[in-house]
């Protein structure tokens, strides 16, 4: 079984509607959180990254962490075209100096895509 | 700045053939890291070097080595390419273990 298990979509909605995303986890050593964005043919994008618990608001996206039920979540409020692209989330717990130090586990990804 | 970098974007090779792909990064980074990507499988790291002198395996290393030529470059050898080595190779560089930047990638065919 996976790390981290995230559902690969297609997630399809209108532009303008909340786009809602999400992740569990088995590991609860993570305390790092992360959300990168992939547009087609490119590299990952870091879009925001959570420490341990809680909220996280930048713009459009919020990042929800809740870790007594493993779950993260990514909320993109008044989607838009642009905003259609694969969604990875990403965490992990190393500290410096340590063997887990930068050793990311990644979800497969969700592909999102906001019409017109 | 350039960010990270990547080359090739794009080779094929025979089954058996080798290759090194090449990346580089100017942001001034220590830690430097390189992941394959498959359809459903997400990112996963094959090898990475904390710091320059150093590299040690993630998680898929078989069949792959690495060399940290230097702080800024980064290197991926396949020795003897196999069909199971198809993929999108990225490598990633950071400070911190939770912001890691990525290059543009690198499509591997292996017929």
């Amino acid at each position: 079984q996976k790390e981290v298990e995230q559902d690969p979509g297609p997630l399809s909605v209108p532009e303008g509607a909340i786009v809602s995303l999400n992740c569990t986890y088995s590991n609860s050593a993570f305390q790092y959180f992360m959300w990168y964005r992939q547009y087609s043919r490119k590299g990952p994008e870091l879009l925001m990254y959570t420490y341990s618990s809680g909220n996280k608001e930048d713009g459009r996206f919020t990042a929800q962490v809740d870790k007594s039920s493993k779950y993260i979540s990514l909320f993109i409020r008044d989607s838009q075209p642009s905003d259609s692209a694969t969604y990875l989330c990403a965490m992990y717990g190393g500290l410096p100096r340590t063997d887990s130090w930068g050793k990311l586990q990644f979800g497969a990804g969700t592909q999102v895509v906001v019409t017109p | 700045n350039a960010g990270v970098t990547q080359t090739p974007k794009f080779q094929v090779l025979k089954t058996g053939q080798s290759m090194t792909l090449q990346c580089a990064q100017d942001m001034n980074h220590n830690s430097m890291y390189w992941y394959r990507q498959d359809p459903g499988m997400g990112l996963r790291l094959i090898y990475y070097s904390a710091s320059e002198g150093t590299t040690d395996k993630g998680e898929v290393p078989n069949g792959y080595n690495v060399s940290r030529l230097n702080k800024r470059e980064f290197s991926l050898r396949l020795e003897s390419a196999a069909p199971s080595q198809t993929s999108v190779y990225f490598c990633a560089s950071g400070d911190r273990g939770e912001t890691q930047y990525f290059g543009p990638g690198t499509r591997l065919l292996v017929l």
